[in-house]
C-alpha cells in the first residue's frame, strides 16, 4: 500500500511550458518534503513544508502544503530543460519520532528545448 | 565534502551468493536508512537505525540484515541473493530521529542479481 501517491507519473513537455506535480494520501503528515534526483545520483533535497497552507517558493519551482496536511503539489513555471529529473515527494507521519519517511513513487520530468 | 559514501558502486553477483553494502557519513548524524529504487515504485525502506545502537525493519526488510556498526557506518547484508533484489540500494542518513528532518542520499549501489 502505497502512502503517498504521486501524479502523474511521467511528464514529458516543451521548454517554457507550466507544469503541476501533485502529492496525495489520505494520512495526515507533520512535514513534507520534495526531493529531486538526477541519473545516477541520489535524491537532494529541494524544500521541507511543515506547516498546513504553508507556500514555499525557490526560484521558478512554488511548493504548497495543503491545509490538511494530507496533500502537496509542486508548481514549476516556464520550466528549463535543467529541470529534468525525477520529482519525490516524502512525508514523515504525523507522531513519528523515528525520523522516517513515506515517499512516494516519484514523478518523472522531462523538458524538450 | 564526501557526505554520505557507499560502496562499491556496481556489483553484479550470481543467485545465493552474499555479500554486504556498506555506507558512511562524515556528518555526524544520528540516523541512517537503506531505501532500495525500482523502476516505478520510487524509494523503499529496508531498514532504519534511528541511532547508533538501534535497527529497526522498514518496509521490505525480508532477505536483508544490517549492522549499525557506529555512529559513522551503516552497513546492509544479503546473505543468499535472489533475482528479485536487483535494485539500486540508497545509503541516507539525518541528524536527528524528528521526521521533518531532511535525509542526505549517497549516489547508490548499482546491485544486479544473475
Amino acid at each position: 500500500t502505497q502512502l503517498l501517491e504521486q501524479s502523474p507519473q511521467f511528464l514529458s513537455i516543451q521548454e517554457g511550458e507550466n507544469l503541476t506535480v501533485y502529492c496525495n494520501s489520505s494520512s495526515v503528515f507533520s512535514s513534507l518534503q520534495w526531493y529531486r534526483q538526477e541519473p545516477g545520483e541520489g535524491p537532494v533535497l529541494l524544500v521541507t513544508v511543515v506547516t498546513g497552507g504553508e507556500v514555499k517558493k525557490l526560484k521558478r519551482l512554488t511548493f504548497q502544503f495543503g491545509d490538511a496536511r494530507k496533500d502537496s503539489s509542486l508548481h514549476i513555471t516556464a520550466a528549463q530543460p535543467g529541470d529534468t529529473g525525477l520529482y519525490l515527494c516524502a512525508g514523515a507521519a504525523r507522531g513519528s519520532t523515528l525520523g522516517r519517511l513515506y515517499f512516494g513513487r516519484g514523478t518523472q520530468l522531462t523538458v524538450w528545448p | 565534502n564526501a557526505g554520505v559514501t557507499q560502496t562499491p558502486k556496481f556489483q553484479v553477483l550470481k543467485t545465493g551468493q552474499s555479500m554486504t553494502l556498506q555506507c558512511a557519513q562524515d556528518m555526524n548524524h544520528n540516523s541512517m536508512y537503506w531505501y532500495r529504487q525500482d523502476p516505478g515504485m520510487g524509494l523503499r525502506l529496508i531498514y532504519y537505525s534511528a541511532s547508533e545502537g538501534t535497527t529497526d525493519k522498514g518496509e521490505v526488510p525480508n532477505g536483508y540484515n544490517v549492522s549499525r556498526l557506529n555512529k559513522r557506518e551503516f552497513s546492509l547484508r544479503l546473505e543468499s541473493a535472489a533475482p528479485s533484489q536487483t535494485s539500486v540500494y540508497f545509503c541516507a542518513s539525518s541528524p536527528e530521529r524528528v521526521g521533518d528532518q531532511p535525509q542526505h542520499f549517497g549516489d547508490g549501489t548499482r546491485l544486479s542479481i544473475l
